[in-house]
C-alpha cells in the first residue's frame, strides 16, 4: 500500500520560502505524477502543481512565478519550495500520487503551514 | 483554468435520505471529472473517477454521471459515515481544478 508523508516547518515567517517533503513508501516514486495540493483553513483545494519521476513539471499559473517542485528518486522523495510567502499562504499542504486516469489517488494526511510572524 | 462551480454549498439531509450534489464546468472537459470524499481534519478520499467508474471498496451507494460540462454525485442512501465535504475535480488540463465543496450535515 502506497504511503504519502508531509514534512516540514509548521510556522514560516511572511516573505520567506516555505519548504517541505514528501517521502513516499511502499511504492516507488518512478513511473508516475506526484501532485502537491493545498487548503486554507475552511476552504476549498487548490492544486499548486505536479512533477513526473523524470523531474518534468506542471505548475498553476497563479503560483507559478513563486513555486518549485523537484524530485528525487533516490530517497523516494518530492519537495516543494513556495518563495515570497504571505498570509494568503496559509494552508494545509498535502501531497499526492496522480494514477492511472489522471486521478489523485494516495494522498499525504496533510500537514498545515502557518505564515506569520 | 477551466472553472469548476458545485452546488449547493451545504445541505442538509437525514439518514436514508438520497442525495445529489451537482458541478458544473466552464467548459467541455469530456468525462475527465473525480470526485473525493473529505472529512475534518482528513485527507481527501477518491470516490469516484472518469464521471461514473466507482473505485474499488466504496460502497456502490454511490454514482456518478455526466459529461461535457455537467456532472452529478449521487448518494442513494445516506449513512452516518457519508456526512462528509464532497469536491469535485477536473482533470481534462492542468492546472487542475476543484469544486469549492459541498458540505452534507446532519438534519
Amino acid at each position: 500500500q502506497v504511503q504519502l508523508q508531509e514534512s516540514g516547518p509548521g510556522l514560516v515567517k511572511p516573505s520567506e520560502t516555505l519548504s517541505l517533503t514528501c517521502t513516499v513508501s511502499g511504492g516507488s516514486i518512478s513511473s508516475y505524477y506526484w501532485s502537491w495540493i493545498r487548503q486554507p483553513p475552511g476552504k476549498g483545494l487548490e492544486w499548486i502543481g505536479n512533477i513526473y519521476y523524470s523531474g518534468s513539471t506542471n505548475y498553476n499559473p497563479s503560483l507559478k512565478s513563486r513555486v518549485t517542485i523537484s524530485v528525487d528518486t533516490s530517497k523516494n522523495q518530492l519537495s516543494l519550495k513556495l518563495s515570497a510567502v504571505t498570509a494568503a499562504d496559509t494552508a494545509v499542504y498535502y501531497c499526492a500520487r496522480e494514477g492511472d486516469k489522471r486521478v489523485l489517488d494516495y494522498w499525504g494526511q496533510g500537514t498545515l503551514v502557518t505564515v506569520s510572524s | 483554468d477551466i472553472q469548476m462551480t458545485q452546488s449547493p454549498s451545504s445541505l442538509s439531509a437525514s439518514v436514508g435520505d438520497r442525495v445529489t450534489i451537482t458541478c458544473r464546468a466552464s467548459q467541455s472537459i469530456s468525462i475527465y471529472l473525480n470526485w473525493y470524499q473529505q472529512k475534518p481534519g482528513k485527507a481527501p478520499k477518491l470516490l469516484i473517477y472518469a464521471a461514473s467508474s466507482l473505485l474499488s471498496g466504496v460502497p456502490s451507494r454511490f454514482s456518478g454521471s455526466g459529461s461535457g460540462t455537467d456532472f452529478t454525485l449521487t448518494i442513494s442512501s445516506l449513512q452516518p459515515e457519508d456526512f462528509a465535504t464532497y469536491s469535485c475535480q477536473q482533470s481534462y488540463s492542468t492546472p487542475w481544478t476543484f469544486g469549492q465543496g459541498t458540505k452534507v450535515e446532519i438534519k
